[in-house]
């Protein structure tokens, strides 16, 4: 079974500055790797996701991810936040089999203007 | 992308009520949706993938008599919360997957908050 732990709960932050928020994953095959954002009030938005290629992936907002097979991990980053990036934060992984995502706790990040 | 509705966005039932939610792609068709539930500062957890045309497959610890799923048609699933009772008051939360796109990706509707009293 496929298992995904996001280390951070809860992340402050002041606006420019720097953010990475850590993803790691279990699973034994190939994986399809998710990050997704819920702003206040609404429903989940997909922010990038990697299923091949370039292990470097960039998202929507700024936001880019880098899988690194050997850390079975898929951080998200930016370099700049923005008060507009106040939201909480999912990683998700699905396994080669089956339709299946599995989240992870998410990330509550709080940017103070 | 694609777009995933649910109705109703929130709900007040009373303890021992049936509440039903449904789920609708608007603009595409999908075989496969899935519920999930999120309790208050928690993640999501599935309960549920429900296919277009047969049973739906429950997560482990999730009694599917009480949460009956129904995917009637490619476009709409609806869930049903059976005899509930305050504990069941959580946000729900469906997602599709559209089958036309290159990659497997999931597009999740705007949740339903449920509350019994």
């Amino acid at each position: 079974a496929q298992s995904v732990s996001q280390h951070n709960h809860h992340v402050i932050l002041s606006e420019a500055a720097s953010l990475e928020l850590g993803c790691n994953y279990s699973y034994g095959g190939t994986v399809n790797l998710f990050w997704y954002v819920q702003y206040p009030g609404q429903h989940l938005q997909l922010l990038l996701k990697y299923f091949s290629g370039d292990p470097l992936v960039k998202g929507i907002k700024g936001f880019e991810a880098e899988f690194i097979k050997s850390k079975f991990s898929f951080n998200l980053r930016k370099p700049s936040v923005q008060w507009s990036d106040t939201a909480e934060y999912f990683c998700a992984v699905k396994g080669d089999a089956g339709n299946m995502l599995t989240f992870g706790g998410g990330t509550r990040l709080m940017v103070k203007p | 992308g694609a777009v995933v509705s649910q109705h109703p966005s929130r709900v007040i039932c009373k303890s021992g009520t049936s509440v039903k939610i449904e789920c609708r792609s608007l603009d595409f068709q999908a075989t496969t949706m899935f519920w999930y539930r999120q309790f208050p500062k928690q993640s999501l957890m599935l309960m549920a993938t429900s296919n277009e045309g047969s049973k739906a497959t429950y997560e482990q610890g999730v009694e599917k008599d009480k949460f009956l799923i129904n995917h009637a048609s490619l476009t709409l699933s609806t869930l049903t919360v059976t005899s509930a009772h305050p504990e069941d008051s959580s946000f729900y939360i469906c997602s599709a997957r559209d089958p036309r796109g290159s990659v497997d990706e999931q597009y999740f509707g705007p949740g339903t908050r449920l509350t019994v009293t």
